[in-house]
């Protein structure tokens, strides 16, 4: 089974742009997570998708949304970027559903550098 | 609140010594408890999980036992191996009804041969 993959791994930006990274789940996962890795704060969550509807959000600005598609591959959009926005981004597909124990699977991530 | 406490890295042991990862979690309730682990460049991969109080979860040689008295998660190993070199993260499902993970600071392991 495939895992989660991430596209693209690598990505420069510069300061004002917007940028858009994607996300496939693992097939029979509906589920899927976004996270934000940097050396100074850690893992932190950005949102949760599930039925193309955001169903949990971290605390983050506006600038960064996100969306579901009916296949549950999900895309995640910042605009306006900083040099702050600098990370590893990391996305995570679970299945849903009550009874099924909670388990997310991560991706390799995408490594977003803003200049 | 919703925190992940872990010790502060790097870890650095000699192969085939034993491992302890200290991980304290605040609750009000009892929330399913995981460990990942991160390989460089890589994304973070599930090591093991407990999800009610007293659980042990178990994978690859690790161990970690949910102590609700001490509100601890503790990873162990009996012996590490150079390949267990890794950045290792402690984490618990936030709060009833938000399905997501709160993670501690990370823990850098180097095993040395």
């Amino acid at each position: 089974k495939a895992g989660v993959t991430q596209t693209p791994r690598y990505l420069i930006k510069t300061r004002g742009q917007q940028v858009t990274l994607s996300c496939s789940p693992i097939s029979g996962h509906r589920s899927v997570s976004w996270y934000q890795q940097t050396p100074g704060q850690g893992l932190q969550f950005l949102f949760e998708y599930f039925s193309e509807t955001q169903r949990n959000k971290g605390n983050f600005p506006g600038r960064f949304s996100g969306r579901q598609f009916s296949n549950s591959r999900s895309e995640m959009n910042v605009s306006t970027l900083e040099l702050g926005d600098s990370a590893l981004y990391l996305c995570a597909s679970s299945k849903a559903g009550t009874g099924v124990p909670y388990e997310q699977y991560f991706g390799p991530g995408t490594r977003l550098t803003v200049t | 609140g919703n925190s992940v406490t872990q010790m502060e890295g790097p870890v650095t042991l000699s192969e085939e010594a034993f491992l302890t990862i200290n991980c304290t979690y605040t609750a009000t309730g009892y929330p399913s408890l995981f460990w990942y682990v991160q390989y460089p460049g890589e994304g973070l991969q599930l090591l093991l999980k407990a999800t009610k109080a007293d659980d042990k979860g178990s994978n690859k040689g690790f161990e970690a036992t949910y102590r609700k008295e001490t509100t601890s998660f503790h990873l162990e190993k009996g012996s590490v191996q150079v390949s267990d070199s890794a950045v290792y993260f402690c984490a618990r499902l936030m709060d009833t009804g938000r399905r997501a993970l709160t993670f501690g600071s990370g823990t850098r392991l180097q095993v040395q041969p």
